[in-house]
């Protein structure tokens, strides 16, 4: 057990459709970070916040957004939901604000699936 | 459990028998490297890192080599168990070491 906790489990929802996955990082860590995990695009680093602020983007969608609270928990937001966005989605949390040997800790992931 | 991919390279070793899972990376300039194990249904689990001021390191049971001058990275595991089988992932990092940018996986299956 990472420590990151990420709910829910499971998710099916349709096409057009808007969700919300919530994410705890470890306690001590600031900051969070979201991939997605499909079969044929491996794992896809998203976003990054840190201590609240964004910090890194990767190849997020314009239909997804996040943000990290003041209590330091996180939510990835999904709007208008396609067929190809059924995936795992993690999430990731460090202790600082990245750098060589900030290790980042992985939860459990929420599985995804748009019908 | 949910599978990770279907099609990836897998490695099918005997139990007690020494595994090597290699990877090749793609930027010169990433200065950090990690490798991930995943189980099935479960998320990436941290195994081992390495910077890019090092060629080895050593832990419990698995040693990372890092090749700078062909951008090559390889996991070596000692004896392998049953509980080793799971899909191993490198992982490269920026030079702010954000961005986690992961190869495609190795499927590690150990017989009995």
């Amino acid at each position: 057990d990472s420590g990151v906790t990420q709910t829910p489990k499971h998710l099916i929802t349709a096409t057009g459709q808007r969700v919300t996955l919530r994410c705890s990082p470890r306690s001590g860590d600031l900051s969070v970070y979201w991939y997605q995990q499909s079969l044929d695009q491996g794992l896809q680093f998203l976003i990054q916040y840190y201590n609240g602020e964004e910090r890194a983007k990767g190849n997020i969608l314009e239909r997804f957004s996040a943000q990290q609270f003041p209590d330091l928990h996180s939510e990835l937001n999904l709007s208008s939901l396609e067929l190809g966005d059924s995936a795992l989605y993690f999430c990731a949390s460090s202790v600082a604000g990245g750098g060589t040997t900030d290790t980042q800790y992985f939860g459990p992931g929420t599985r995804l699936t748009v019908l | 459990g949910e599978s990770v991919g279907l099609h990836l390279p897998t490695l099918s070793v005997q139990e007690g028998d020494n595994s090597i899972i290699n990877c090749a990376y793609s930027n010169s300039a990433s200065d950090y490297f990690i490798w991930y194990k995943q189980e099935s249904g479960k998320g990436p689990q941290f195994i081992i890192d390495i910077r890019s001021n090092m060629d080895k390191r050593q832990g419990q049971r698995v040693t990372v080599l890092l090749n700078k001058t062909v951008k090559h990275l390889s996991l070596q595991i000692a004896a392998t168990q049953p509980g080793d089988s799971a899909v191993y992932f490198c992982a490269e990092a920026d030079d702010a070491g954000n961005m986690l940018t992961f190869g495609g996986g190795t499927r590690l299956m150990v017989k009995p």
